[in-house]
């Protein structure tokens, strides 16, 4: 079955650090994928998305690439700031399936 | 454009009791889903409905949880009784699905706390 696995939190990092989230994926065929994060108190919001091996989304400063060749897909920010921290979930789906969430990583960003 | 809109936000309750939750979706979206999430875990799946059909209940504890979507439009999700193992962020997420392809949007979720 399609499973998602990233990278086990938390993670804290210093204001304007480099940031890496990994997240890997098992999947039939060739599903989306997606980063959402959820802030304390909140509901998950999508973060960016890519539909297709290459593909790279990008919102808010965040990036990540399709890379089918070795079924990831890192999220990457190049300098965090405090109100980036939240949790981020890595999620993927096949067209007509349920969506799959990995666990999600904690990030605390300090000033 | 509105977003997923969820109610109540905060639901405190004594076991045995019942409790619902309700949720209406972004205008036009055909999916809507009910996940659970359990304090630093993720969500997880309880019902997905395509327009006013139940497509995926498997997991749904169908024993105490049941769920409805009249119409095709808002949603309810009830638990009667409530178990102290019940206490969760219940969210609600909708999306389109158009040109192969789907993007879910959540709701802020109902907290639980069963007492």
């Amino acid at each position: 079955g399609n499973s998602v696995t990233q990278m086990e939190g938390p993670v804290t990092l210093s204001e304007e650090a480099f940031l890496t989230i990994n997240c890997t994926y098992t999947a039939t065929g060739y599903p989306s994928l997606f980063w959402y994060v959820q802030y304390p108190g909140e509901g998950l919001q999508l973060l960016l998305k890519a539909t297709k091996a290459d593909d790279k989304g990008s919102n808010k400063g965040f990036e990540a690439t399709y890379r089918k060749e070795t079924t990831s897909f890192h999220l990457e920010k190049g300098s965090v700031q405090v109100s980036d921290s939240a949790v981020y979930f890595c999620a993927l789906n096949n067209y007509g399936q349920n969506f799959v969430f990995g666990p999600g990583t904690r990030l605390s960003v300090l000033p | 454009e509105a977003g997923v809109v969820q109610s109540p936000r905060y639901k405190i309750i004594e076991k045995k009791q019942p409790v619902a939750f309700w949720c209406n979706p972004i205008s036009g979206h055909n999916t809507l889903y009910w996940y659970r999430q359990n304090l630093g875990q993720g969500p997880e799946l309880l019902i997905r409905y395509e327009n006013e059909e139940a497509v995926d209940d498997s997991q749904l504890p169908k024993d105490r949880f049941s769920a409805e979507r009249l119409k095709g439009v808002d949603s309810t999700l009830k638990i009667q009784p409530a178990e102290l193992g019940d206490s969760a962020v219940y969210l609600c997420a909708s999306s389109l699905r158009q040109g192969g392809g789907e993007t879910q949007y959540f709701g802020p979720g109902t907290r639980l706390l069963v007492l």
